[in-house]
């Protein structure tokens, strides 16, 4: 069964760092997602990706985040300068549709700052 | 601003017994639900969704039920199992044309054997 896969699967880097978190969506998947999860909160949405460029983003995604679709297949996270705050589980998910279809969420990065 | 809330944290329910999980919304323009499954430090498994022009779906032993008037969906798990320990979100989307799905905040179920 296709699934969206991440990679690495934790991440350690110091405070002012840059970071960049990879993700091979499904392939026939035409709309890419960004989501993070702080330890014990909710799910939110970061960014979506559709056609090379962002169709949406959320007041978290600041000027320190940055997306890419270097490839074909290749979906990518970047954080210029890592804060503490920045620690959570970074999610990569990928829809056929932009909506009224499912979106698939890889096993995520666990991104720790220090 | 909570969209979508899932008032109930947590849930215990004895094995073989229905599990049913609520969630709450706001936006009237919400057209599309999905419900989520996730254990710990891995990604939400996609589980059953619905669409705004049907009032119930079907999936095994899971169902999920839309009251549109009260903005209001379930998820009934019948029966419960073991495995079905995890934390569910329900999530919504529009079709506005916003690109996102929106997150509840989440209710960790445990099922006792």
């Amino acid at each position: 069964e296709p699934e969206v896969t991440q990679t690495p699967s934790h991440q350690v880097t110091q405070m002012g760092q840059e970071v960049i978190l990879r993700c091979v969506p499904i392939s026939n998947h035409l709309y890419f997602y960004w989501y993070r999860q702080i330890l014990g909160q909710k799910v939110e949405f970061l960014v979506s990706f559709y056609n090379n460029e962002i169709s949406e983003k959320s007041e978290i995604f600041d000027d320190q985040f940055s997306v890419e679709r270097p490839d074909g297949s290749n979906f990518t996270l970047k954080i210029r300068s890592t804060k503490l705050e920045d620690s959570a589980m970074y999610f990569c998910a990928s829809s056929l549709l932009p909506t009224g279809s499912e979106a698939f969420f890889g096993q995520g990065t666990r991104l720790t700052v220090v | 601003d909570q969209q979508v809330k899932q008032n109930s944290p947590s849930l215990s329910v004895q094995e073989g017994r229905i599990s049913i999980l609520n969630c709450d919304y706001t936006n009237s323009m919400f057209d599309y639900f999905l419900w989520y499954k996730k254990y710990p430090a891995e990604g939400p498994t996609f589980l059953i969704s619905i669409s705004s022009i049907k009032d119930k779906n079907e999936d095994g032993r899971f169902t999920v039920f839309l009251n549109k008037s009260a903005k209001h969906l379930s998820l009934h798990i019948v029966p419960s199992q073991p495995g079905d320990s995890a934390v569910y979100f329900c999530a919504a989307s529009d079709g506005s044309g916003t690109y996102k799905y929106i997150f509840g905040t989440g209710t960790r179920l445990k099922v006792l054997a």
